[in-house]
């Protein structure tokens, strides 16, 4: 299947500073890309959709000045958490579009844990 | 828009019995159904998924029902084995946007 990378896999950092994560297809190109955020032991909550090469559509409720995504190439999305608090300590997953059997199927990075202190 | 509901949210059996868990969707538009499995701390990973064009899929011992009148799907694992613990969402999409509305999640725990 398709592989879909993550970096970092965990960051810590002080609160008010802010940190990057990558996500990248590696043997697909991924015209289009997810952001999710999940709590322990919930779903996975929809953050935005990122599309290569245009804007990211933020779901409702979700401070796009805050977690600023771009997606510069057709394997490279990233999610940056701009001025971090405590309170976005989470595990964000992203994944990827890859052309499936009868349509596109959705792969998954390995996930970031961030922990602001 | 898209809700899913996922039931049982807890699911406890002994190695080798069969394991069912029942997903509703409430968007009739919505046509790609997949499964994932999430292991503690890892990403979730595709095991099946169904379209809404065939009403079951099998894949050893995992298969995927599909009710469209009823707007429900079921995952069903036979003799199940420790190793298949683990938090298994469903989710639910339209071809066009392929933005999944994902269940709760269940939490099943195979004895051994």
């Amino acid at each position: 299947g398709a592989v879909v990378s993550q970096h970092p896999s965990w960051v810590i950092c002080k609160s008010g500073t802010s940190v990057k994560i990558e996500c990248r297809s590696l043997d697909f190109q991924a015209t289009t890309m997810f952001w999710y955020r999940q709590f322990p032991k919930q779903s996975l909550m929809l953050m935005a959709t990122s599309n290569e090469g245009s804007k990211a559509t933020y779901e409702q409720g979700v401070e796009k000045d805050k977690f600023l995504i771009n997606h510069a190439s057709l394997t490279l999305s990233t999610l940056t958490v701009t001025s971090a608090h405590p309170e976005d300590s989470s595990f964000y997953i992203c994944s990827a579009l890859s052309p499936g059997q009868g349509g596109y199927e959705q792969y998954f990075g390995p996930g970031t844990r961030l922990t602001v202190t | 828009g898209e809700n899913v509901e996922q039931h049982p949210s807890t699911l406890s059996v002994q190695e080798g019995d069969s394991a069912v868990i029942k997903c509703t969707y409430s968007d009739s538009a919505s046509n790609y159904f997949p499964w994932y499995k999430q292991e503690l701390g890892k990403r979730p990973q595709l095991i099946i998924d169904i379209r809404s064009n065939v009403g079951e899929k099998k894949d050893q011992r995992i298969a995927v029902t599909l009710n469209k009148t009823a707007k429900h799907f079921s995952l069903h694992i036979t003799e199940t084995q420790p190793e298949d613990s683990a938090v298994y969402f469903c989710a639910a999409s339209k071809g066009g946007s392929y933005i999944p509305t994902f269940g709760r999640g269940t939490s099943l725990i195979v004895h051994p």
